[in-house]
């Protein structure tokens, strides 16, 4: 019940196109949902992150969506640039409680 | 703000040696986890310290790890033995709220055991 599945693997976007991760989720207590990027050699880094309470944040090009009675949230990058190449992380948490991450997506994005 | 500082960047032993890595977390910080980051396994916590108690140690894989916090501004994990299936990046993070609250990561330690 503590798994948070992350697809796809990898995923190549062109520049300027849209790139979506998927996570789905099990535990109805989960209620913090954040993403996080990671470059290679850095540790990851808080990207963007959501509250049950809303069903969609924005930020610049980065978008979380949330659906609550699907037990679903997505990440949606728009005009992706190919500085976004990175590897990202969905995770999810209940209140006060140890984070659980996603596996990861590659992301790549081509001229 | 410097961020979370690891130490050594990378390491590389021989089986059987001992190994500490060290953290020194974000100043007003309450709380510090160790991570363990491999292409297999992912993102996996090994222990997490409130106020430099450790209060999960639920994900450390065996005896052989051990991590300690002896003050708000510094913490270790050590293995000992180490093996080569203990090869990975080390990551350290803190927080300043709790395990839901964001995390902010150091830039690892990649160990190499041979």
């Amino acid at each position: 019940q503590q798994q948070v599945k992350q697809s796809p693997q990898s995923l190549i976007v062109q520049k300027g196109g849209i790139s979506i991760i998927n996570c789905a989720y099990e535990n109805t207590a989960f209620d913090y949902f954040p993403w996080y990027q990671q470059f290679p050699g850095k540790g990851p880094a808080l990207l963007i992150a959501i509250r049950p309470d809303v069903s969609e944040k924005k930020e610049g090009r980065f978008t979380i969506s949330f659906n609550k009675s699907a037990k679903q949230f997505s990440l949606h990058i728009m005009d992706s640039q190919p500085g976004d190449s990175a590897t990202y992380f969905c995770a999810a948490t209940p209140l006060f409680e140890k984070l659980t991450f996603g596996t990861g997506t590659r992301l790549t994005i081509i001229p | 703000d410097a961020g979370v500082i690891q130490s050594p960047r990378h390491e590389v032993t021989e089986m059987g040696q001992e190994v500490t890595l060290r953290c020194k977390p974000i100043s007003g910080h309450d709380y510090l986890f160790w991570y363990r980051q491999t292409m297999m396994r992912g993102l996996e916590l090994l222990i997490y310290f409130n106020n430099n108690v450790p209060i999960d140690d639920s994900g450390m894989p065996e005896d052989r790890f051990s991590a300690k916090m002896p003050n708000a501004s510094f913490s270790t994990l050590k293995i000992q033995p180490s093996e080569p299936r203990d090869s990975a990046v080390y990551f350290c993070a803190s927080a300043r709220t709790g395990p839901g609250s964001p995390l902010h990561f150091g830039n690892g330690t990649r160990l190499t055991v041979t």
